[in-house]
């Protein structure tokens, strides 16, 4: 399978409500980045997790690199919310090389 | 001032011609990576290197070179582009150990 999956393929969410995003890897990764892609096409980079968890405002991370997951929970979605989400984990080989989930993508409605 | 600079911008290129996309960081990383986007694939490697002089196979080679002539400078080649690389095309740099990546704000090709 995908060494990267990423769920759900789609999401739409009221203004105001919370949600979670979930990447499962097929393999033990090293670490993993989160990005959300803007109506630009933009990236802009959420979260670099090489284990833990990590927070910013209305977003929280978590990197389990045992269990082979990551999430991503939006909190108080907001319209600026919208876009697409993608998940890049690095494996454990050392050569610094990233495999992007498919991405989640985002429709906050008012 | 943006870290991560890619040009062209768009480019709209003739099967069989060549086509050279640009990358220019300024966060003076080891690491550089060529991506392209594709609906439903997410982001795929193409190229990567470890400093000047150095060029990697990522995991869709076939179709292009890298060129790495200096630390701030990392270019993507197709010597004879098709429309199937027609796509969005991300550059990205990294410091070694620490292996968060910083993205360009992408090209657009078009092959026509």
């Amino acid at each position: 399978g995908m060494p990267v999956e990423q769920n759900p393929p789609a999401l739409s969410l009221y203004e105001g409500a919370d949600s979670g995003l979930r990447c499962n890897f097929s393999t033990t990764m090293k670490s993993v980045q989160w990005f959300q892609q803007n109506h630009r096409g933009r990236l802009i980079t959420l979260f670099y997790l090489a284990q833990g968890t990590k927070e910013n405002g209305r977003l929280k991370s978590t990197f389990n690199s045992k269990e082979r997951y990551s999430t991503l929970h939006i909190k108080d979605a907001q319209l600026e919310d919208s876009g697409t989400y993608f998940c890049a984990a690095e494996a454990n080989t050392g050569n610094y090389k990233y495999v992007f989930g498919a991405g989640t993508r985002l429709k906050v409605i008012a | 001032e943006a870290a991560v600079t890619q040009s062209p911008r768009n480019k709209v290129a003739v099967t069989g011609g060549k086509v050279t996309l640009s990358c220019n960081q300024t966060n003076n990383h080891n690491n550089m990576y060529w991506y392209r986007q594709d609906t439903g694939h997410g982001l795929r490697l193409i190229h990567y290197s470890y400093g000047a002089g150095s060029t990697e196979k990522g995991d869709i080679p076939d179709g292009y070179k890298a060129s790495r002539p200096s630390q701030e400078n990392f270019s993507l080649i197709l010597e004879l582009a098709t429309p199937s690389q027609t796509s969005v095309y991300f550059c990205a740099s990294g410091e070694d150990n620490y292996a968060e990546q910083f993205f360009g704000p992408g090209t657009r090709l078009t092959v026509l």
